[in-house]
């Protein structure tokens, strides 16, 4: 059991190339949730899916997009990567409802020059 | 809106003493509140959770949390300390009315001293 993949593991990214960090689950969960880790921030929220085809903004969407065409992808797109966005990136996915934790992936580690 | 604090950046604990890592909470309704555990290079790994009932919750590797409506606190605990509980540990809230969204705090990272 795979449990949430990302890939890339790592990328370079020069400023305004785009690119999209892939996720996907096979423990077919509803919920899925991306968040960005930056050093003494801790994660925040970037955008969430409830299901297919649902998606809605978390607490920093901008420069950000998502989709959700499968309950099991759900990819985040970079469209022009600026030097802000240099992070780790974290894909993870949960159960529907209040007591399920959630799973997460490895990240991804994104550096813009 | 909900929110999450983690008062310490960093806690050093000698090996075999107790340790306690602090974690207050923001939500409107009841809230439902995890402790998770990063290591180097990997992902977050869910430790514990409270939901209702009991105050005191027992988790993965001897790890406990204390859950206080009155102070809106969740700390997380453990009686003795091992040099492998050295990581980054994060507290999160789940608010009842909205269960989509799970909010995390900065982090505290554990530095446990031979």
């Amino acid at each position: 059991n795979a449990g949430v993949t990302q890939t890339p593991k790592f990328r370079i990214l020069k400023i305004g190339q785009s690119m999209t960090l892939q996720c996907t689950q096979d423990m077919n969960h509803n919920y899925m949730y991306w968040y960005r880790q930056d050093p003494g921030m801790g994660l925040k929220l970037i955008y969430y899916s409830v299901g297919a085809g649902i998606t809605d903004k978390g607490e920093v969407p901008n420069g950000y997009n998502v989709s959700r065409s499968t309950t099991e992808d759900f990819p985040l797109r970079l469209e022009l990567a600026a030097p802000s966005q240099t992070s780790v990136y974290f894909c993870a996915s949960s159960n529907q409802g209040y007591n399920s934790p959630l799973h997460f992936g490895n990240g991804t580690r994104l550096t813009v020059t | 809106a909900q929110s999450v604090a983690q008062p310490e950046d960093q806690v050093n604990v000698a090996e075999g003493n107790p340790l306690t890592v602090k974690c207050t909470y923001s939500v409107s309704g009841n809230p439902y509140l995890f402790w998770y555990v990063q290591y180097p290079n990997r992902g977050l790994q869910f430790l514990l959770k409270y939901i209702t009932g009991d105050n005191l919750v027992k988790g993965s590797y001897g790890f406990e949390a204390e859950f206080n409506k009155s102070q809106t606190s969740f700390h997380l605990k453990k009686p003795s300390a091992l040099v492998s509980d050295s990581a980054l540990y994060f507290c999160a809230v789940r608010d009842m009315n909205r269960d989509d969204k799970i909010i995390f705090g900065k982090g505290t990272r554990l530095h446990i001293l031979p």
